[in-house]
């Protein structure tokens, strides 16, 4: 089984200003690694995933995310956000064998202010 | 490409109804998976299907939640008899094979009164 931890509910944070959003997870098995966002009133959206291969994978939107293994990490970071980049964050985890459903964290509000 | 398509966007009914939700999957997906977001409890995941043959339903609430997907492109949530508790906003999502990401629906904002 697999958990996921996403320590801060709340970012908030200056328009250009850089940010980071933390991830830790927890798994007996190897594992794939995604972000998604979620603006007000709508679906979750795809930001960046890792399946394998390098540890430091970009998304879209300007975001990129660093897996760290040793640390069971998976950080989201952002040089400067902007006003559009205010949304919920999830941060999941599936183990690359048995259950197929992702575990999600509980999100980390991203509140971006001019 | 259409992504997920879920039917109704929102409903709004009085406790005891039958509720019925509705997803289309992309094409060619094979995992379905259905969720329900409420700010007191995030993302939980109700059911999840593998090849239409239901794999996990340990997070259905209760018996009166059911789903069914009788083809690879169509799956059905239902609540019957609905009560105000259930009221929250229900994700659809589905995945094509290894890794692939999950791709959501606009979700289904169901009031129940």
């Amino acid at each position: 089984a697999q958990s996921v931890t996403q320590l801060d509910s709340q970012v908030p944070v200056f328009e250009e200003a850089p940010v980071e959003l933390r991830c830790n997870y927890s798994s007996s098995v190897s594992v794939y690694l995604f972000w998604y966002v979620q603006y007000p009133n709508q679906g979750l959206q795809l930001l960046l995933k890792y399946l394998s291969g390098s540890t430091l994978v970009k998304g879209i939107n300007g975001f990129e995310a660093e897996f760290n293994k040793s640390q069971t990490s998976f950080h989201l970071r952002k040089p400067s956000v902007h006003i559009s980049d205010t949304a919920e964050y999830f941060c999941a985890v599936v183990g690359d064998t048995g259950r197929r459903a992702l575990t999600f964290g509980s999100g980390t509000r991203l509140q971006v202010q001019p | 490409d259409a992504g997920v398509i879920q039917s109704p966007r929102h409903e709004v009914t009085e406790m005891g109804q039958e509720v019925t939700l509705r997803c289309k999957p992309i094409s060619g997906h094979n995992s379905l998976f259905w969720y329900r977001q409420t700010m007191m409890r995030g993302l939980e995941l109700l059911i999840y299907f593998n090849n239409n043959v239901p794999i996990d339903d340990s997070g259905m609430p209760e018996d009166r939640f059911s789903a069914k997907m009788p083809n690879a492109s169509f799956s059905t949530l239902k609540i019957q008899p609905s009560e105000p508790r259930d009221s929250a906003v229900y994700f659809c999502a589905s995945r094509g094979q290894g890794g692939q990401p999950q791709h959501f629906g606009d979700g289904t904002r169901l009031s129940i009164l």
